[in-house]
C-alpha cells in the first residue's frame, strides 16, 4: 500500500512549455484534490475531484488543467509554463464519507521551478 | 467564506518542555472539521491531530492535544514533552463535510536541544 504517489518529485521548465504532473492513490479513495504551496501563503486548492469523470475549479484555477479518467488517478496539466507557476504541488486523496474517512492523505510533493 | 489565521509565523522550544501553536478560523457553519498538519523538510503532510466541531471534548494524540474553544473560532495544538522530531511546519487546516480544505500560513517550530 503506496498510499499517494506523485510523479516527478522535481522539474525545471522554461516559459511557455507544458508538462503534466500524475498523481495516484491506491486507496479507492473518491476525492482527489491538487494544492500548491508557496512561501507564506500555506496550500492553496487548485482543482479537486469528487469522483472518476469529475472535476472542479479550486481557489486558483487559472492556467491549470486537471483529468480524473480513472479513479486511482489525478493528473494536473500545465498548458504554457509561467514563472508564477514555480511552487511545489501537493496531490491528496480522502473518501467522501463522513468520520475518520474525512481524512485527507498528501504525496511528497513535486517541486516545480519555471524559468 | 472560511478562512484559517496562524498568527506566529515562527515558534521555539527548548526539548522536552511544552509548546501552544495557535490558530484561528472564520465560518458560519456549525458543523466542521479541523486538522493540525505537520510539515517536516522531506515535504510530505503529515496528519497530527483532527477534530470534529460537533465533539466537546479535545481531541489528543500521544503528546499532541488541542483546545478547541467553538465559541471563540480558536483551534491551538500543544505539544509536551518536545522532541527533536517535532521540528517542521505546522499547518491549521479547516474542513467542512468533504468539501475542500483551508489551510492557515503555517508555523515554523524549532526544537531546541
Amino acid at each position: 500500500n503506496a498510499g499517494v504517489t506523485q510523479t516527478p518529485k522535481f522539474r525545471v521548465l522554461k516559459t511557455g512549455q507544458s508538462m503534466t504532473l500524475l498523481c495516484a492513490q491506491d486507496m479507492n479513495h473518491e476525492y482527489m484534490y491538487w494544492y500548491r504551496q508557496d512561501p507564506g501563503m500555506g496550500l492553496r486548492l487548485i482543482h479537486y475531484s469528487v469522483g472518476e469523470g469529475t472535476t472542479a475549479k479550486g481557489e486558483v484555477p487559472d492556467g491549470y488543467n486537471v483529468s480524473r479518467l480513472k479513479k486511482q488517478n489525478f493528473l494536473l496539466g500545465l498548458e504554457s509554463a509561467a514563472p508564477s507557476q514555480t511552487s511545489v504541488y501537493f496531490c491528496a486523496s480522502s473518501y467522501a464519507l463522513a468520520g475518520t474517512q474525512e481524512t485527507q492523505y498528501f504525496g511528497p510533493g513535486t517541486r516545480l521551478l519555471v524559468l | 467564506a472560511q478562512t484559517v489565521t496562524q498568527s506566529q509565523p515562527e515558534m521555539s522550544v527548548q526539548e522536552a518542555e511544552t509548546v501552544t501553536l495557535s490558530c484561528t478560523y472564520d465560518t458560519s457553519e456549525s458543523d466542521y472539521y479541523l486538522f493540525w498538519y505537520k510539515q517536516p523538510p522531506s515535504r510530505q503532510m503529515i496528519l497530527v491531530i483532527r477534530q470534529e466541531a460537533y465533539k466537546q471534548q479535545n481531541a489528543t494524540e500521544n503528546r499532541f492535544s488541542v483546545n478547541f474553544q467553538k465559541a471563540a473560532k480558536s483551534f491551538s495544538l500543544k505539544i509536551s514533552d518536545s522532541q527533536l522530531g517535532d521540528a517542521a511546519m505546522y499547518f491549521c487546516a479547516y474542513r467542512r463535510g468533504a468539501q475542500k480544505l483551508v489551510f492557515g500560513q503555517g508555523t515554523r517550530l524549532t526544537i531546541n536541544p
